[in-house]
């Protein structure tokens, strides 16, 4: 089955800026999208189609996406940034085509 | 405002049956397709199964193909998943999601209800 991997966990300082990759066979042919998800609540779409930023999002975040990687990057982190982001793609590469979420990171704002 | 409230959780033994629901509003339902995900406790999220706008076309995860069965009411703006042979691992909390395309599988999942937690234990 398809897997995206994503680091455990990323620490940053405020201020300064935290990225995320995510990882997978063939990714760069699909889009990639990025959640949010603080502790105790729903995820938060917050980067959609490897680069685009829904409305209220702020400018800081931002994503990429280059040959097997994409990546998320957080700009000027802020303590309400400390949550776990998850990556999304869908699989239609396979026999059993579906939707995949990467691992999983923990961002912690030191 | 569009949201979407999941209900329908509960402790169930194993090899039981228990149905979710999801109520949709501040949009228009029968319009889109929409998603279950799931999260075991301390885990990743896992996409369950999707659903066309119309209710013709479904698909599942492998680990719930014959065991979930993802279903719609366009009439009452809800959507809800049957849960048959319960097992442990399906242990998790239950997100349902809008899909914001409904044409191609490429596109995001926006919004997520604040989910309903499903325990199976005896």
């Amino acid at each position: 089955s398809y897997v995206l991997t994503q680091p455990p966990s990323v620490s940053v300082a405020p201020g300064k800026t935290a990225s995320i990759t995510c990882g997978g066979n063939n990714i760069g042919s699909t889009s990639v999208h990025w959640y949010q998800q603080k502790p105790g609540q729903a995820p938060v779409l917050v980067i959609y189609y490897d680069s685009d930023r829904p409305s209220g999002i702020p400018e800081r975040f931002s994503g990429s996406k280059s040959g097997n990687t994409a990546a998320l990057t957080i700009s000027r982190v802020e303590a309400g940034d400390e949550a776990d982001y998850y990556c999304q793609v869908w699989d239609s590469s396979s026999d059993h085509k579906g939707y995949v979420f990467g691992t999983g990171t923990k961002v912690t704002v030191l | 405002e569009v949201q979407l409230v999941e209900s329908g959780g509960g402790l169930v033994q194993p090899g039981g049956s228990l149905r979710l629901s999801c109520a949709a509003s501040g949009f228009t339902f029968r319009s889109y397709w929409m998603h279950w995900v799931r999260q075991a406790p301390g885990k990743g999220l896992l996409w369950v199964s999707r659903i066309s706008s119309d209710g013709s076309s479904t698909i599942y995860a492998d680990s719930v193909k014959g065991r979930f069965t993802i279903s719609r009411d366009n009439a009452k703006n809800t959507l809800y998943l049957q849960m048959n042979s319960l097992r442990a691992e399906d242990t998790a909390v239950y997100y349902c999601a809008r899909d914001t395309g409904g044409y191609s599988g490429y596109d995001p999942f926006d919004p997520w209800g604040r989910g309903t937690l499903v325990t199976v234990s005896s």
